[in-house]
This record gives C-alpha cells, structure tokens and sequence, in this order.
C-alpha cells in the first residue's frame, strides 16, 4: 500500500460529461502529479504541484484542469469529455518536488467515456 | 530533451532463471533514471533509483540496474526470477532538475513460465 488514495476507482461517463477524480496524497507529501495512462500514449505526465502551487505543466489539454487544496488532496477535472479521454488515470506523490524524492503510486482512477 | 527507450515490449522467462530488461535514455544533464512495477489493477511501485552515486543500484525484490553513461543505458536484471514478478515495468528518465516530472519509457511486460 502506497499510502496515496485515489477515488473512484471507476468512473463511466458519457461524452460531454465533466468529471472530478480525487487524489489523497501520503502523510507528509506535500507534491502531487497527475499522470494519464492509455494504450496509444502510454503513461504521460499531466500536472504538479507542490504545496498548492502548480509546479510543472506537461501534457494536459485545456479541457483539464487541477488544483492542490490547503489540506494538500488533489482534485483533477476532466470537462467536455472525449471517447479518447478513456485511460487510466494516476495520482502520485512525494515529500518534495523534486526528482531526488521517489514518487509513490495510488492504483489510478480507470475513467470510461462512452 | 530526455526520453527513455525501452527495447522489447515482451519478455518471457521461465521461473529460477535471469532476467534483464533493456533500457536505453537520452538526456542533455547528467540524469536521474528510475524503474517503477505495475502489477495488474495495481498503482506504480518504484523499484530502484540512480541519482549519480554509486553506478550499479540495488532494488527491492532482488532487483538491480547498472547505469552505463557510455552506452547509455540502464538495464534492469534479476539473477532468478519469480512467479510474482510477471508485471509490466517501466524505465522512467527524470525531465529536468528541480521538478519531480518523469518521463516513462512504454513499458516491458514481463512473463514468467513455470
């Protein structure tokens, strides 16, 4: 157990739906990320904060958005959903931001777009 | 910029014999280089870590990468696999100094026959 809680742990939606997937951080943790994990692209880095500031940028469109709150869980929002949306989405995190702190794991939210 | 290239997308091996799984990066700056498991519906667990100290990097169940700055590689071997090892690894390249962002190879699935 990687101490990082990701909720739901399913989620079916329709396209054009907008969804909120949850990500509880390890005790301590103060950075999150966001990664997306999909057949075609493999795992792609999304989002990073640290501390509720946003950290570093990767490949999130514009339909997503994240946050980090003051008691550090992280919400990422998936709006105007595609049928490629459909992936396997992870939250990860770790003491510090930077790459010399491991990153630990939930188990991902799997999100079907129908 | 950094990327990581996994070179087989596939291996099998049978129960009590060596495994080794190919990685090779590209980096601009001396790099921080990573393997993380997957188990099936599981998280990501990291496995072993290089930061630049010592070249050859010892890893939680038995498993150990050799960093080759020359060859540029980072191959990950265990000298007798288990039944429980059969996942999906990747081989992860940190983007840049300062940040936690990680670049993951496309993964190798790992089988092993009895």
């Amino acid at each position: 157990d990687s101490g990082v809680t990701q909720t739901p742990k399913h989620l079916i939606t329709a396209t054009g739906q907008r969804v909120t997937l949850r990500c509880s951080p390890r005790s301590g943790d103060l950075s999150v990320y966001w990664y997306q994990q999909s057949l075609d692209q493999g795992l792609q880095f999304l989002i990073q904060y640290y501390n509720g500031e946003e950290r570093a940028k990767g490949n999130i469109l514009e339909r997503f958005s994240a946050q980090q709150f003051p008691d550090l869980h992280s919400e990422l929002n998936l709006s105007s959903l595609e049928l490629g949306d459909s992936a396997l989405y992870f939250c990860a995190s770790s003491v510090v931001g930077s790459l010399n702190s491991p990153l630990h794991f939930g188990n991902g939210t799997r999100l079907t777009v129908t | 910029a950094q990327s990581v290239t996994q070179l087989d997308s596939h291996v099998s091996v049978s129960e009590g014999t060596p495994v080794l799984l190919r990685c090779n990066y590209s980096s601009s700056y001396s790099p921080s280089l990573f393997w993380y498991v997957q188990h099936p519906n599981k998280g990501l667990q990291l496995l072993l870590k290089y930061t630049s100290a010592a070249t050859l990097v010892k890893g939680i169940n038995g498993f150990e990468a050799e960093f080759k700055k020359s060859e540029t590689s980072f191959h990950l071997t265990k000298p007798s696999a288990h039944m429980s090892d059969a996942a999906e690894y990747f081989c992860v390249v940190s983007e840049a100094a300062g940040t936690g962002k990680l670049i993951f190879g496309q993964g190798t699935t790992l089988q092993v026959k009895p």
